[in-house]
């Protein structure tokens, strides 16, 4: 079955620090790729996505790259913000029929910027 | 445009109680969902529903009852609740099933089963 599995955090930067999370996925055929954020007490939001090989979603200052032959979705960022503190998901959505119409989360990584 | 709404936002049950989680959404979206947040573990769905009159189970469904009657509502019943369900529970909806439409998500909702 298709998953996802991303860094373990917590993960703590120093404001204006560079920022990798790591993601890869296991899942056959060609899922569309997702970040998501999840602000203390809030609901997850979109981050950005990607919907095949090599594209790069972007947003926010945030990207990640589609790759294929490395099955990997890594979210970066230039210079973090203190805003930027919040749990990020990887997630993956591919159709194969049954339960397949549902996004695989990783389990989150929780990053604290630090003034 | 409200997006996903759900109700209520905090809940505490004694065990074998019953309730309702509400969610509904106004972008006519066919597809919704309701998942699980439990820490470490990511979120897990609980049943879908690819359009009104028509769920099917997820990965984790015991326990749980859900109804489609219209296209903005998606209600996830709990019939007699356990502590193993103490939960935040999100719903999430997107236009069709596609793999590159984006689900948006519920603020969601905070169950705590004593």
């Amino acid at each position: 079955g298709n998953s996802v599995t991303q860094m373990e955090g917590p993960v703590t930067l120093s404001e204006e620090a560079f920022l990798t999370i790591n993601c890869t996925y296991t899942a056959t055929g060609y899922p569309s790729l997702f970040w998501y954020v999840q602000y203390p007490g809030e609901g997850l939001q979109l981050l950005l996505k990607a919907t095949k090989a090599d594209d790069k979603g972007s947003n926010k200052g945030f990207e990640a790259t589609y790759r294929k032959e490395t099955t990997s979705f890594h979210l970066e960022k230039g210079s973090v913000q203190v805003s930027d503190s919040a749990v990020y998901f990887c997630a993956l959505r591919q159709n194969s029929g049954g339960s397949n119409y549902k996004l695989t989360f990783g389990k989150g990584t929780l990053l604290t910027v630090n003034p | 445009n409200a997006g996903v709404t759900q109700t209520p936002k905090f809940q505490v049950l004694k065990t074998g109680q019953s309730m309702t989680l509400q969610c509904a959404q106004d972008m006519n979206h066919e597809y919704m969902s309701w998942y699980r947040q439990d820490p470490g573990m990511g979120l897990r769905l609980i049943h879908y529903s690819v359009g009104a009159g028509i769920t099917d189970q997820g990965e984790v469904p015991n326990g749980y009852n859900v109804s489609r009657s219209t296209t903005e509502d998606f209600p996830l019943r709990l019939l007699s609740a356990a502590p193993s369900q103490t939960s935040v529970y999100f719903c999430a909806s997107s236009y069709g099933t596609r793999p590159q439409e984006t689900q948006y998500f519920g603020p969601g909702t905070r169950l705590l089963v004593l």
